[in-house]
């Protein structure tokens, strides 16, 4: 079975500051993909970043870092300097064989000005 | 990039009817199609699979005979909620996928509320 956990409900900084958000996966597949999403008010998800399970590079855009080590099984992801915008809900996924997508809790971030 | 659109972007219907909701790829074939169903401050939480052509898979606990879904091309796919009641109320959301491919296409979600 596949499972996805991400243990912060809610996250609340104040802007400037960075924040990480913890994504611990379980899965029995040797090929497999994990994202990050982020979901505003809106509801629209937005796509951030995909990485598989082969490539445990860490990733850099902008703000935004990504650390993957499949010893640990974790994906987590960082906002360096972050600003009331980044306020929004951010959901790490998991996709294996059978091509399903399932998703963590997700983690509310409250960015204060 | 593939787009994924739905119709309607939201809609309010009364408690006994049923409702379509449509999922498009717009620029690609989409072999499979998820549909996903959220509410408030949860996750999304996977309702149904569709393969073009193919009666839909079901996750556990969701009622096929309530949640009609039809993929009858490679680029839509649609869910009907039949005999709708306050409890369906709710955010769906479909996905597309291409064959072989892992990656999937969210579309912007649809939020149905039962009066």
């Amino acid at each position: 079975a596949q499972k996805v956990t991400q243990a912060q409900t809610e996250i609340s900084v104040v802007e400037k500051e960075d924040v990480t958000l913890d994504c611990v996966y379980e899965t029995r597949d040797t090929t497999y993909y994990l994202f990050w999403y982020k979901q505003p008010p809106s509801g629209e998800l937005v796509f951030l970043i995909r990485r598989n399970s082969f490539d445990e590079q860490n990733e850099i855009s902008g703000r935004y870092s990504w650390n993957f080590q499949k010893s640990t099984s974790s994906f987590n992801f960082t906002i360096t300097a972050s600003q009331v915008v980044d306020s929004a809900v951010y959901f790490c996924a998991l996709s294996g064989s059978g091509f399903k997508t399932i998703f963590g809790a997700g983690t509310r971030l409250f960015v204060k000005a | 990039g593939a787009v994924v659109s739905q119709h309607p972007s939201w809609v309010i219907c009364k408690s006994g009817t049923s409702v379509k909701i449509e999922c498009r790829s717009l620029d690609f074939q989409a072999t499979t199609m998820f549909w996903y169903r959220q509410f408030p401050k949860q996750s999304l939480m996977l309702m149904a699979t569709s393969n073009e052509g193919s009666k839909a898979t079901y996750e556990q606990g969701v009622e096929k005979d309530k949640f009609l879904i039809n993929h009858a091309s490679l680029t839509l796919s649609t869910l009907t909620v039949t005999s709708a009641h306050p409890e369906d109320s709710s955010f769906y959301i479909c996905s597309a996928r291409v064959a072989s491919a892992y990656e999937q296409y969210f579309g912007p979600g649809t939020r149905l509320t039962v009066t």
